[in-house]
């Protein structure tokens, strides 16, 4: 058991850039979700996937944001055209397909700064 | 909808001293509570959960139990040690696979 990994750790870039996030979740958990943390905030959700399907997004992910689990193992988190305000960090978190409460396992997030 | 609320932070205290970290909750359904903590430099970490009303959750001597009548699931530890100074964040789930989380509450003890 590696746990969540997530890659870049950390990502700077331009205001009007695209960037993508990868999180490959422990294996064999069925379920990824994706949370975005600002300064002294608790983590909020944003999206969900159980295996290869996108079950459920916030309303905080815009039509700029964009989320993929193509074979149901890790998944990518694209924003485009970048903007100030998505400075934050990105968690993954993935947890196993079991009957009731389930522990979602984070991973150590990707912190984008956006210039 | 599902909202979480802590304590403000920092809480600031000597080693062995009494911790309460206050969380208060407001949902639609049953939902099960957690708290997670974040270690300087590290991800979230699941500390304790509790999964139905009475339920105390336990763990590294953190305690915290599960009070419908007063929506509250407060975090408690007997006797702090430096090794404990984290973020601590309180957090929800109903239905929704998704957790709500508070806003984290940050303690600092001194040796």
């Amino acid at each position: 058991d590696t746990g969540v990994s997530q890659n870049p750790r950390h990502k700077i870039t331009k205001r009007g850039q695209n960037v993508t996030f990868r999180c490959d979740p422990i294996s064999e958990h069925n379920r990824l979700y994706w949370y975005r943390q600002t300064l002294g905030q608790g983590p909020e959700f944003l999206t969900y996937f159980q295996n290869e399907a996108q079950l459920e997004k916030s309303r905080l992910l815009s039509d700029r944001f964009s989320a993929e689990r193509p074979k149901g193992s890790f998944s990518t988190l694209e924003i485009q055209r970048t903007e100030q305000g998505d400075s934050a960090m990105y968690l993954c978190a993935s947890s196993p397909l079991a009957g009731g409460p389930d522990t979602q396992y984070f991973g150590p997030g990707t912190r984008l700064t956006v210039l | 909808g599902n909202s979480v609320t802590q304590m403000e932070g920092p809480v600031t205290l000597s080693e062995e001293a009494f911790l309460t970290i206050n969380c208060t909750y407001t949902a639609t359904g049953y939902p099960s509570l957690f708290w997670y903590v974040q270690y300087p430099g590290e991800g979230l970490q699941l500390l304790l959960k509790a999964t139905k009303a009475d339920d105390k959750g336990s763990n590294k001597g953190f305690e915290a139990t599960y009070r419908k009548e007063t929506t509250s699931f407060h975090l408690e530890k007997g006797s702090v040690q430096v090794s404990d100074s984290a973020v601590y964040f309180c957090a929800l789930r109903t239905g929704r696979r998704a957790l709500t989380f508070g806003s984290g509450t940050r303690l600092q003890v001194q040796p």
